[in-house]
């Protein structure tokens, strides 16, 4: 068990909806990070928070996708106007900044399913 | 052409044999090598982590970075059916704080 939590692990919508995810790691965790994986793939770097900053997006995130970290606790990836390209799983890792940097604590990950 | 390249199997080996995993880059400033294992509906979990060039050995697990062909390999001795797992190769430069992933190896080691 990595002490990261994500909610919900399974979301299906219809296209065009909003969906928000939410991401919970242990409090030492002071970096955050969201990935996304599609089937046979490895995971694709979307965002990165130090606290509560939001330090480095990728193109990846387009207009429709907006993530924040409020105090630096808890996490929140929206996506607006769903469409079924976004069908995938959602990582959340945390980790610490004074650690080993390539260690990052993953969840379990929320599954979107776009209809 | 992708940052990171990995053959994406799936790789079936009889219980007992060596495996070997592999990993190519294009980009010269990748310093941190991490090899991540997951299982099916779970999120990866580190296994390995290699600065720079060199081996780096863990129980039945051997990580090697050669930057000179931009190549790192994982291998696994006396592999288990518990060692069936999606294996995926990762890395960073000194400047990033970005892990760039491979697309992953099935592995299924059979009875």
């Amino acid at each position: 068990d990595t002490g990261v939590s994500q909610d919900p692990r399974h979301k299906i919508t219809k296209r065009g909806q909003n969906v928000t995810f939410r991401c919970d790691p242990i409090s030492e965790h002071n970096r955050l990070y969201w990935y996304r994986q599609t089937l046979g793939q490895g995971p694709e770097f979307l965002t990165y928070f130090q606290n509560e900053a939001q330090l480095e997006k990728s193109r990846l995130l387009s207009d429709r996708f907006s993530a924040e970290r409020p105090k630096g606790s808890f996490s929140t990836l929206e996506i607006q106007r769903t469409e079924q390209g976004d069908s995938a799983m959602y990582l959340c890792a945390g980790t610490y900044s004074g650690g080993n940097t390539g260690e990052l604590f993953f969840g379990e990950g929320s599954r979107l399913t776009v209809l | 052409q992708k940052e990171v390249e990995q053959d994406p199997g799936p790789l079936s080996v009889p219980e007992g044999a060596i495996v070997s995993l592999n990993c190519t880059y294009s980009n010269s400033a990748f310093q941190y090598f991490m090899w991540y294992r997951q299982y099916s509906r779970k999120g990866p979990e580190l296994l390995m982590y290699t600065y720079s060039s060199g081996n780096k050995e863990d129980g039945r697990f051997t990580a090697q970075v050669d930057k000179s062909s931009k190549y790192i390999s994982l291998f696994i001795r006396d592999s288990q059916p518990s060692d069936s797992a999606t294996y995926l190769c990762a890395m960073k430069g000194d400047s990033s704080y970005k892990l760039i992933f491979g697309s992953g190896t099935r592995l299924l080691v059979r009875p």
